[in-house]
């Protein structure tokens, strides 16, 4: 398998603009994370899905920020509009419940986002 | 609520052993983790423990876990240029699927 799949892995953006982070879980796990890494705050949840369905958003920041997953292989977060503290390594994880280690996570390789 | 906590630094001399220290709050959490992450990458599992285990080897890996103290350490035995990484330590929360995250120890190699 792949692995998990992030895309951009750099992004530079302006301040206003629109960005959409995209992630692609390996295949056949049911859970998918959002999380957003910052020296300043460290690792923070986001958001998370459960067989593409929000379960948790309560990390999401603020109404600027939103997330969809629209199948089981693919999902979005969207920042519009994007500012400077928005910048931060954004990581997208999934699981499988049930098989392997429990709990265990897959990450990906994080998307590196600059807002100027 | 649960809260993991552990040091954000460790420095270490090559050939050294290491070793990274946590205290996590839900004493039922079932298992405990370590994640490694290295520059540049998403995180790792490293290993874990089991909660009805004190110890754990695994090559030049230790886990202990004091169940009593809800503390738990990392021994990287002979630490090499190749363990300089940021390492989490984890706890599930049992009531969804989550897990709770140390703010990461990032583990410094002196040559």
């Amino acid at each position: 398998d792949a692995g998990v799949i992030q895309s951009p892995r750099h992004e530079v953006t302006e301040m206003g603009q629109e960005v959409t982070l995209r992630c692609k879980p390996i295949s056949g796990h049911d859970y998918l994370f959002w999380y957003r890494q910052t020296m300043m705050r460290g690792l923070e949840l986001l958001i998370y899905f459960n067989n593409n369905v929000p379960i948790d958003d309560s990390g999401m920041p603020e109404d600027r920020f939103s997330a969809k997953m629209p199948n089981a292989s693919f999902s979005t977060l969207k920042i519009q509009p994007s500012e400077p503290r928005d910048s931060a390594v954004y990581f997208c994880a999934s699981s499988l419940a049930g098989q392997g280690i429990a709990y265990e996570q897959y990450f990906g390789p994080g998307t590196r986002l600059t807002v100027t | 609520g649960e809260d993991v906590e552990q040091s954000l630094f460790l420095s270490v001399r090559e050939g050294d052993s290491s070793v990274i220290n946590c205290t996590y709050t839900d004493s039922s959490s079932t298992y405990l983790y370590w994640y490694k992450q290295e520059p540049g990458a998403g995180l790792q599992l490293l290993t874990y423990i089991f909660s009805n285990m004190d110890m754990k080897q695994d090559q030049r890996l230790t886990v202990l876990l004091n169940k009593k103290d809800k503390h738990l350490s990392l021994r990287i035995a002979d630490t090499q240029t190749g363990d300089s990484a940021i390492y989490f330590c984890a706890e599930p929360m049992d009531s969804n699927y989550q897990l709770i995250w140390g703010a990461g120890t990032k583990l410094i190699i002196k040559p």
